[in-house]
């Protein structure tokens, strides 16, 4: 299993302004994932990112909002942007299992609120 | 589409109680099934997942699913729960790839 860090943990933002939030995994991995999960909902996947490529967004989610990077196999980056109270959520980005089976492992999260 | 539903949302039960959580899904064909649990405060951990082969699988601390693909479902079984058990339990599966479909979880409460 892979070990995922992120940073920070969690913030309090204010209507406008930007955060971004890293994404550290201890191996190689070919995909990350960025999740959302909204208090008291579920998890929404946000966007793949592939390293050396563009991320791909879900439905309902566009760059502008949530761009990514993911400079190497080991790290990526999410950015929310112009963030409003709608915007507070956890953030979660998880990592492949090297396989094609969908097991994924998940970062601890960065809970973030705008207020 | 391809989804995840989870008919329980809130679960109380006294410990030694037996767990049984729904889980269904929409997926045709080859699927892949996992339950994942969120301790209060901790990061999702994978309980259990199913690939292929016995529809039986054991996954940690007790916690077993059966795939019934005549139902389309995947629920969530333990003998006698724990305080300790106390989560959130997500139901979560996938057709090709690696994009996860999640349930809408299910809060279970342990009472001592």
């Amino acid at each position: 299993s892979a070990v995922i860090s992120q940073k920070p943990s969690r913030d309090i933002c204010q209507r406008g302004t930007s955060l971004t939030i890293q994404c550290q995994v201890d191996s190689q991995v070919t995909m990350m994932f960025w999740y959302r999960q909204q208090p008291g909902q579920s998890l929404t996947l946000i966007a793949t990112a592939n390293q050396g490529s563009e991320a791909t967004y879900e439905s309902g989610f566009v760059i502008d909002k949530f761009p990514i990077s993911r400079p190497n196999l080991t790290f990526s980056t999410l950015t929310v942007s112009n963030m409003s109270p709608e915007d507070s959520s956890i953030y979660l980005c998880s990592v492949d299992s090297q396989g094609l089976t969908s097991e994924q492992y998940f970062g601890p999260g960065t809970r973030l609120t705008v207020t | 589409a391809q989804s995840v539903s989870q008919h329980n949302h809130h679960v109380i039960l006294s410990e030694a109680a037996s767990l049984e959580l729904g889980c269904n899904y929409s997926y045709g064909g080859t699927v892949n099934l996992f339950w994942y649990v969120q301790y209060p405060g901790q990061h999702l951990q994978l309980l259990l997942k199913y690939f292929s082969g016995d529809p039986l699988v054991k996954g940690i601390k007790g916690f077993e699913a059966e795939f019934i693909k005549s139902k389309f479902s995947f629920n969530l079984r333990k003998p006698s729960v724990q305080w300790s058990d106390t989560a959130e339990y997500f139901c979560a599966g996938s057709k090709e790839g690696n994009m996860l479909t999640f349930g809408g979880g299910t809060r279970l409460m342990v009472k001592p």
